[in-house]
């Protein structure tokens, strides 16, 4: 079984859509949670960290739910610029990251 | 603040070749992580340093590959012989643990390689 797994999509969504992604862990040990954003031929990058109360930057919400083992990320009011791989990534004693989720957002 | 700094950004060789990608880290990250990433098998982790020692080398997909880290600023990654389905991007990463936790990983841009 995978540590980590993740919907690879595509999402492919209207602008000003709401869109959600969910990751699953297999480690119920894990200790941290992030998701990264990466963009086409470019190096993943951090989007935010994932809190267990959960946590809020502007249109983007993640959430850790650890008795059910999955972490989420929803976006808000889609712009066309939110195009990209988002990937989640669970921390046991490795970083271990997920297959990515494409989204595209449409004019 | 410097990033992460991988060289070369792209490498074309020869099957057969040697192949030496590099990183720096960033300056005061105790943990460096090479990671390779297709479109079929996404990213994957290759092996990991912690103050310049190997952890973990389990991803390290045979003895072709070999990875160094002489100091806490400089690390090779070394395929040889190169054959075409070492083809990928190859990602260097660092960060640094503090109170027990693990805080984000930075990436470097990035080695495009291509074995012909």
């Amino acid at each position: 079984r995978k540590e980590v797994e993740q919907d690879p999509g595509p999402f492919n969504v209207p602008e000003g859509a709401t869109v959600a992604f969910n990751c699953t862990y297999s480690n119920s040990a894990s200790q941290s949670f992030f998701w990264y954003r990466q963009d086409c031929r470019k190096e993943p990058k951090l989007l935010m960290s994932v809190y267990s109360s959960g946590n809020e930057d502007g249109r983007f919400t993640a959430q850790l739910n650890r008795a059910s083992q999955y972490i989420s990320l929803l976006i808000r009011d889609s712009k066309l610029s939110d195009s990209a791989t988002y990937l989640c990534v669970v921390v046991g004693n490795q970083f271990y990251f997920g297959t990515g989720t494409s989204l595209t957002v449409i004019p | 603040d410097a990033g992460v700094i991988q060289s070369p950004r792209h490498e074309v060789t020869e099957m057969g070749q040697e192949v030496t990608l590099r990183c720096k880290p960033i300056s005061g990250h105790d943990y460096l992580f090479w990671y390779r990433q297709t479109m079929m098998r996404g990213l994957e982790l290759l092996i990991y340093f912690n103050n310049n020692v190997p952890i973990d080398d389990s991803g390290m997909p045979e003895d072709r590959f070999s990875a160094k880290m002489p100091n806490a600023s400089f690390s090779t990654l070394k395929i040889q012989p190169s054959e075409p389905r070492d083809s990928a991007v190859y990602f260097c990463a660092s960060n640094r643990r503090t109170s027990g936790s693990y805080n984000e990983q930075f990436f470097g841009p990035g080695t495009r390689l291509t074995v012909l």
